[in-house]
Protein backbone atom coordinates (compact mmCIF):
# COMPACT_ATOMS: atom_id res chain seq x y z
CA UNK A 1 0.00 0.00 0.00
CA UNK A 2 1.26 3.65 -1.13
CA UNK A 3 1.18 5.98 1.94
CA UNK A 4 2.72 9.58 1.65
CA UNK A 5 2.86 11.31 5.30
CA UNK A 6 3.01 14.59 5.37
CA UNK A 7 4.13 16.51 8.72
CA UNK A 8 6.09 20.14 9.51
CA UNK A 9 2.31 22.17 9.33
CA UNK A 10 1.92 24.88 12.01
CA UNK A 11 0.83 28.59 12.76
CA UNK A 12 2.97 31.42 11.32
CA UNK A 13 3.38 35.00 10.62
CA UNK A 14 3.87 36.92 7.92
CA UNK A 15 7.07 36.87 7.03
CA UNK A 16 8.05 33.70 8.80
CA UNK A 17 9.39 29.97 7.39
CA UNK A 18 8.39 26.44 7.87
CA UNK A 19 9.77 23.57 6.20
CA UNK A 20 7.39 20.26 5.61
CA UNK A 21 8.05 17.33 4.61
CA UNK A 22 6.38 14.26 3.47
CA UNK A 23 7.38 10.59 3.25
CA UNK A 24 6.85 8.11 1.48
CA UNK A 25 6.40 4.28 1.56
CA UNK A 26 5.23 1.18 -0.97
CA UNK A 27 6.47 3.00 -3.88
CA UNK A 28 9.74 2.82 -5.67
CA UNK A 29 10.45 6.59 -4.23
CA UNK A 30 14.02 7.26 -5.77
CA UNK A 31 12.27 6.60 -9.74
CA UNK A 32 9.07 9.17 -8.64
CA UNK A 33 8.19 12.86 -9.68
CA UNK A 34 6.86 14.15 -6.68
CA UNK A 35 4.70 17.08 -6.49
CA UNK A 36 3.58 19.84 -4.02
CA UNK A 37 -0.29 20.95 -4.33
CA UNK A 38 -1.84 23.06 -1.99
CA UNK A 39 -5.59 23.99 -1.15
CA UNK A 40 -6.50 27.11 0.77
CA UNK A 41 -9.42 26.97 3.39
CA UNK A 42 -12.61 26.13 1.45
CA UNK A 43 -10.91 26.47 -1.75
CA UNK A 44 -9.33 24.86 -4.89
CA UNK A 45 -6.40 23.20 -5.94
CA UNK A 46 -2.96 24.88 -7.13
CA UNK A 47 -0.14 23.24 -8.48
CA UNK A 48 3.07 24.56 -6.23
CA UNK A 49 6.07 22.50 -7.71
CA UNK A 50 7.37 19.33 -8.82
CA UNK A 51 10.87 17.26 -8.58
CA UNK A 52 12.52 14.95 -11.07
CA UNK A 53 13.68 11.30 -9.55
CA UNK A 54 17.01 12.63 -8.93
CA UNK A 55 16.43 16.45 -7.50
CA UNK A 56 18.16 18.15 -10.45
CA UNK A 57 15.00 19.44 -11.99
CA UNK A 58 12.33 21.25 -10.28
CA UNK A 59 9.88 23.29 -11.16
CA UNK A 60 7.73 26.46 -9.06
CA UNK A 61 4.14 27.93 -9.62
CA UNK A 62 4.91 31.41 -10.12
CA UNK A 63 3.27 32.28 -6.97
CA UNK A 64 6.09 30.45 -5.34
CA UNK A 65 9.39 30.74 -6.98
CA UNK A 66 12.21 32.77 -5.20
CA UNK A 67 10.38 32.33 -2.10
CA UNK A 68 10.02 28.21 -1.64
CA UNK A 69 12.30 25.73 -2.20
CA UNK A 70 11.73 21.67 -3.05
CA UNK A 71 14.14 19.26 -2.39
CA UNK A 72 14.40 15.59 -1.97
CA UNK A 73 16.57 12.51 0.03
CA UNK A 74 15.97 9.02 -1.72
CA UNK A 75 18.01 7.66 0.85
CA UNK A 76 14.99 8.30 3.50
CA UNK A 77 12.23 8.22 0.99
CA UNK A 78 11.32 11.87 1.41
CA UNK A 79 10.43 14.84 0.01
CA UNK A 80 10.69 18.55 1.14
CA UNK A 81 9.52 22.27 0.89
CA UNK A 82 11.00 24.69 2.23
CA UNK A 83 9.00 28.06 2.37
CA UNK A 84 10.47 31.17 3.35
CA UNK A 85 8.37 34.87 3.41
CA UNK A 86 5.63 33.63 4.05
CA UNK A 87 2.54 35.57 2.80
CA UNK A 88 -0.97 35.35 4.72
CA UNK A 89 -2.35 33.89 1.35
CA UNK A 90 -0.08 31.20 1.39
CA UNK A 91 -1.88 29.42 4.24
CA UNK A 92 -3.36 25.90 2.91
CA UNK A 93 -3.14 22.50 3.43
CA UNK A 94 -0.27 21.16 1.61
CA UNK A 95 -0.71 17.94 -0.47
CA UNK A 96 2.51 15.29 -1.05
CA UNK A 97 1.58 13.66 -4.31
CA UNK A 98 2.88 11.80 -6.64
CA UNK A 99 3.31 12.87 -10.37
CA UNK A 100 3.54 9.75 -12.89
CA UNK A 101 3.36 11.26 -15.73
CA UNK A 102 2.29 15.02 -16.66
CA UNK A 103 0.97 15.65 -13.33
CA UNK A 104 -1.26 13.02 -13.18
CA UNK A 105 -1.29 12.70 -9.84
CA UNK A 106 -2.18 9.28 -8.46
CA UNK A 107 -1.40 9.44 -4.58
CA UNK A 108 -1.79 12.17 -2.61
CA UNK A 109 -0.81 12.23 1.18
CA UNK A 110 -3.40 13.26 3.73
CA UNK A 111 -2.16 16.66 3.95
CA UNK A 112 -0.73 19.60 6.49
CA UNK A 113 -2.45 22.73 7.31
CA UNK A 114 -0.20 25.81 7.23
CA UNK A 115 -1.69 28.91 9.16
CA UNK A 116 -0.08 32.19 7.86
CA UNK A 117 -1.73 35.00 10.22
CA UNK A 118 -0.03 37.86 12.10
CA UNK B 1 -1.24 29.86 -17.81
CA UNK B 2 -4.03 27.37 -19.23
CA UNK B 3 -7.71 28.10 -17.79
CA UNK B 4 -9.76 25.21 -17.04
CA UNK B 5 -13.26 26.12 -16.27
CA UNK B 6 -15.89 23.50 -14.79
CA UNK B 7 -19.76 23.37 -15.21
CA UNK B 8 -21.61 23.12 -13.56
CA UNK B 9 -20.35 24.84 -10.31
CA UNK B 10 -22.37 23.26 -8.16
CA UNK B 11 -24.69 19.51 -8.89
CA UNK B 12 -27.81 18.50 -7.22
CA UNK B 13 -28.42 15.08 -8.12
CA UNK B 14 -30.75 12.64 -7.78
CA UNK B 15 -29.94 9.07 -5.95
CA UNK B 16 -29.57 6.91 -9.01
CA UNK B 17 -29.91 9.22 -11.65
CA UNK B 18 -26.96 10.58 -13.78
CA UNK B 19 -24.67 13.29 -13.67
CA UNK B 20 -22.44 15.26 -15.97
CA UNK B 21 -19.62 17.73 -15.64
CA UNK B 22 -17.98 19.57 -18.17
CA UNK B 23 -14.74 20.82 -17.97
CA UNK B 24 -13.25 23.77 -20.64
CA UNK B 25 -9.62 24.37 -21.67
CA UNK B 26 -8.44 27.97 -23.08
CA UNK B 27 -5.99 26.10 -25.33
CA UNK B 28 -5.69 22.57 -26.84
CA UNK B 29 -4.38 19.68 -24.35
CA UNK B 30 -3.22 17.95 -27.01
CA UNK B 31 0.42 17.44 -26.21
CA UNK B 32 3.59 17.64 -28.65
CA UNK B 33 3.75 13.46 -28.16
CA UNK B 34 0.15 13.29 -29.01
CA UNK B 35 -1.29 12.21 -25.53
CA UNK B 36 -3.83 14.68 -23.75
CA UNK B 37 -3.09 14.69 -20.21
CA UNK B 38 -6.59 15.45 -18.80
CA UNK B 39 -6.99 14.38 -15.49
CA UNK B 40 -10.38 14.36 -13.25
CA UNK B 41 -10.05 14.43 -9.33
CA UNK B 42 -12.72 13.48 -6.67
CA UNK B 43 -12.49 14.88 -3.28
CA UNK B 44 -14.55 13.56 -0.51
CA UNK B 45 -15.44 15.82 2.63
CA UNK B 46 -13.00 15.92 4.73
CA UNK B 47 -10.51 13.75 2.40
CA UNK B 48 -7.79 14.37 0.41
CA UNK B 49 -8.30 14.12 -3.22
CA UNK B 50 -8.32 10.90 -5.37
CA UNK B 51 -7.57 10.65 -9.05
CA UNK B 52 -10.44 8.76 -10.84
CA UNK B 53 -9.78 8.91 -14.94
CA UNK B 54 -6.52 10.00 -16.37
CA UNK B 55 -5.26 10.30 -19.84
CA UNK B 56 -9.24 11.38 -20.34
CA UNK B 57 -10.67 8.30 -20.10
CA UNK B 58 -8.83 5.86 -18.42
CA UNK B 59 -10.43 4.68 -14.99
CA UNK B 60 -8.25 4.12 -12.25
CA UNK B 61 -8.03 0.60 -10.33
CA UNK B 62 -10.75 0.77 -8.23
CA UNK B 63 -13.16 3.13 -9.47
CA UNK B 64 -16.62 2.45 -9.78
CA UNK B 65 -17.22 1.67 -13.56
CA UNK B 66 -20.43 4.19 -13.12
CA UNK B 67 -17.48 6.88 -13.53
CA UNK B 68 -15.91 7.60 -16.68
CA UNK B 69 -14.49 10.46 -18.88
CA UNK B 70 -14.88 11.95 -22.53
CA UNK B 71 -13.41 14.11 -24.80
CA UNK B 72 -10.81 15.68 -26.64
CA UNK B 73 -8.91 19.27 -27.41
CA UNK B 74 -10.21 21.71 -25.53
CA UNK B 75 -14.05 19.88 -23.96
CA UNK B 76 -14.21 17.12 -21.87
CA UNK B 77 -16.93 15.45 -19.82
CA UNK B 78 -16.96 13.18 -16.72
CA UNK B 79 -20.20 11.01 -16.43
CA UNK B 80 -21.52 9.20 -13.59
CA UNK B 81 -23.86 6.65 -14.76
CA UNK B 82 -25.83 6.52 -11.47
CA UNK B 83 -24.78 8.45 -8.78
CA UNK B 84 -24.29 7.20 -5.28
CA UNK B 85 -24.34 8.44 -1.85
CA UNK B 86 -20.50 8.26 -1.96
CA UNK B 87 -20.55 10.22 -4.92
CA UNK B 88 -20.67 12.76 -3.17
CA UNK B 89 -18.48 15.76 -2.94
CA UNK B 90 -16.05 18.26 -5.54
CA UNK B 91 -14.54 17.24 -8.51
CA UNK B 92 -11.77 19.05 -10.31
CA UNK B 93 -10.54 18.34 -13.50
CA UNK B 94 -6.57 19.00 -14.27
CA UNK B 95 -4.69 19.34 -17.01
CA UNK B 96 -0.80 18.73 -17.12
CA UNK B 97 -0.03 19.47 -20.87
CA UNK B 98 1.00 22.86 -20.65
CA UNK B 99 3.05 24.27 -17.29
CA UNK B 100 2.14 24.89 -15.07
CA UNK B 101 -0.80 22.24 -14.11
CA UNK B 102 -3.84 24.12 -13.57
CA UNK B 103 -6.83 22.88 -12.02
CA UNK B 104 -10.70 23.21 -12.48
CA UNK B 105 -12.42 25.49 -9.74
CA UNK B 106 -14.00 22.09 -8.65
CA UNK B 107 -17.74 21.06 -9.32
CA UNK B 108 -19.54 20.20 -5.50
CA UNK B 109 -22.08 16.87 -6.54
CA UNK B 110 -24.72 16.54 -3.49
CA UNK B 111 -27.60 14.95 -3.22
CA UNK B 112 -30.70 16.76 -3.07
Amino acid sequence: EVQLVESGGGFVQPGGSLILSCVASGLIFKDSWMAWVRQAPGKGLEWVANINPDGSQIYYSDSVRGRFTMSRDNAKNSVYLQMNNLRVDDASVYYCARDPHYAALDYWGQGTLVTVSS
Amino acid sequence: DVVMTQSPLSLPVTLGQPASISCRSSQSLVHSDGNTYLTWFQQRPGQSPRRLIYAVSNRDSGVPDRFSGSGSGTDFTLRISRVEAEDVGVYYCMQGTHWPPTFGQGTKVEIE
